[in-house]
């Protein structure tokens, strides 16, 4: 596709359940990163791939949290047993390598 | 740690020109960014800029970049209501790894 693909748009679960999120990076682009986006803030570095080397998981909240890419294409951060503080949006980016990252529109997650 | 800050916000009329600053403490920062988030939608790159370089300008944009005091600054000049957003500095080691990002400036234009 043209751009960074995020899906779903909009999350909403109870308290306690696992979620799933999806990023469709631009083809091509051999790294991938999550951040967190609370509300009114910043973007939190989460978690970075490149290509086939271990992931840079070092901004991963906790162990709840966890990340997966096949290969150089899509990627899922799952967050287990959610809690109320995990509510934010969740953007993707992608690059080139030692490139410029461009973004997803991010997936807006919220916790009841 | 890296540390990034922005103002919250900025109040310009249409027309006028608006200076968002940003000051960062890593002076390992190589690449530093500029960019526009939007009600709703992700993050747009406006621009970027090599801490080798003071000032960069692209079209109603110029970027200031004082390494010493490790400012950076964005300039819209003649600023449109479409430039009502919020806007983040970003910086980085490398253009590869990872942003590290301000809490954003949230721009209004007021016509």
């Amino acid at each position: 596709g043209a751009g960074v693909s995020q899906s779903p748009s909009n999350k909403v679960t109870e308290k306690g359940k696992d979620v799933e999120l999806r990023c469709d990076p631009i083809s091509g682009h051999t790294a991938l990163y999550w951040y967190r986006q609370r509300l009114g803030q910043g973007l939190e570095f989460l978690i970075y791939f490149q290509g086939n080397s271990a992931p840079d998981k070092s901004g991963l909240p906790s162990d709840r949290f966890s990340a997966e890419r096949t290969g150089e294409s899509v990627s899922t951060l799952t967050i287990q047993r959610t809690q109320q503080e995990d509510s934010a949006v969740y953007l993707c980016a992608s690059s080139l390598v030692s490139e410029i990252q461009y973004f997803g529109a991010g997936t807006r997650l919220s916790v009841l | 740690g890296e540390d990034v800050e922005q103002s919250l916000f900025l109040s310009v009329r249409e027309g006028d020109s608006s200076v968002i600053n940003c000051t960062y403490t890593d002076s390992s920062s190589t690449y530093l960014y500029w960019y526009k988030q939007e009600p709703g939608a992700g993050l747009q790159l406006l621009t970027y800029i090599f801490s080798n370089m003071d000032m960069k300008q692209d079209q109603r944009l110029t970027v200031l970049l004082n390494k010493k005091d490790k400012h950076l600054s964005l300039r819209i000049a003649d600023t449109q209501t479409g430039d009502s957003a919020i806007y983040f500095c970003a910086e980085s080691r490398n253009a590869g790894n990872m942003l590290t990002f301000g809490g954003g400036t949230r721009l209004m234009v007021k016509p």
